[in-house]
């Protein structure tokens, strides 16, 4: 198994560009996610959602839009990019929505909006 | 507001030595914490989770307390290893809406030296 994998790795954007990140997983999981991490910060979750089909704000939501393909992928779009998007997202999922769930995380994109 | 603070310095010990890492949160009632370990590039791995009415959980070299009147949560590695070097996340986990969602802290970054 793969676990969760996103695309690309790296990113570097103009301001106002737009780009989408990519995140598939292959465990089956029906709760998605999608992260930033910035320098002294906690994970921020951006978007989730918790089953095909359904998709949810989360805590820092502003500027960016998602998509729930299918139960195995889940995307992020920034439409109009601004370098306080520069940071790096995880994407990650979860087996249910039982509490005792644990997420497993992808590797990350490094975005730099310039 | 809700907060989740973890040790804002680094941790340098020698190895053998017992790393401990806290974690305080404000304005919370978390059923369940997390500890997840996250390396320079990668995404974050999950280690330990102790449910609210748990004071102890250990696995391996690991232990972790849970006391929800102080509302801390404290990490320990024993016999620390260089291998042992990495960051270390704390995360609430809480219902929210259809899901358990998390919430992190900025993380705490160990080094073990040889």
């Amino acid at each position: 198994n793969a676990g969760v994998t996103q695309t690309p790795k790296f990113q570097v954007l103009k301001t106002g560009q737009s780009m989408t990140l990519q995140c598939a997983q292959d465990m089956n999981h029906n709760s998605m996610y999608w992260y930033r991490q910035d320098p002294g910060m906690g994970l921020r979750l951006i978007y989730y959602s918790a089953s095909e089909g359904t998709t949810d704000k989360g805590e820092v939501p502003n500027g960016y839009n998602v998509s729930r393909l299918n139960k195995r992928e889940f995307s992020l779009r920034l439409e109009s990019a601004a370098p306080s998007q520069t940071s790096v997202y995880f994407c990650a999922s979860k087996g249910t929505g039982g509490p005792t769930d644990t997420q497993y995380f992808g590797p990350g994109t490094r975005l730099t909006v310039l | 507001s809700q907060k989740i603070e973890q040790n804002s310095e680094a941790l340098n010990i020698q190895e053998g030595k017992t790393a401990t890492l806290t974690c305080n949160y404000t304005n919370y009632s978390p059923a369940y914490l997390q500890w997840y370990r996250q390396d320079p590039g990668r995404g974050p791995v999950f280690l330990l989770l102790i449910r609210e009415n748990e004071k102890e959980k250990r696995k391996e070299r690991l232990k972790v307390t849970f006391d929800t009147t102080l509302k801390q949560s404290l990490f320990h590695i024993t016999a620390s290893q260089p291998a042992d070097s990495a960051t270390y996340l704390c995360a609430l986990s809480r219902r929210r809406s259809n899901d358990y969602k998390l919430s992190f802290g900025a993380g705490t970054t160990v080094t073990v030296r040889a």
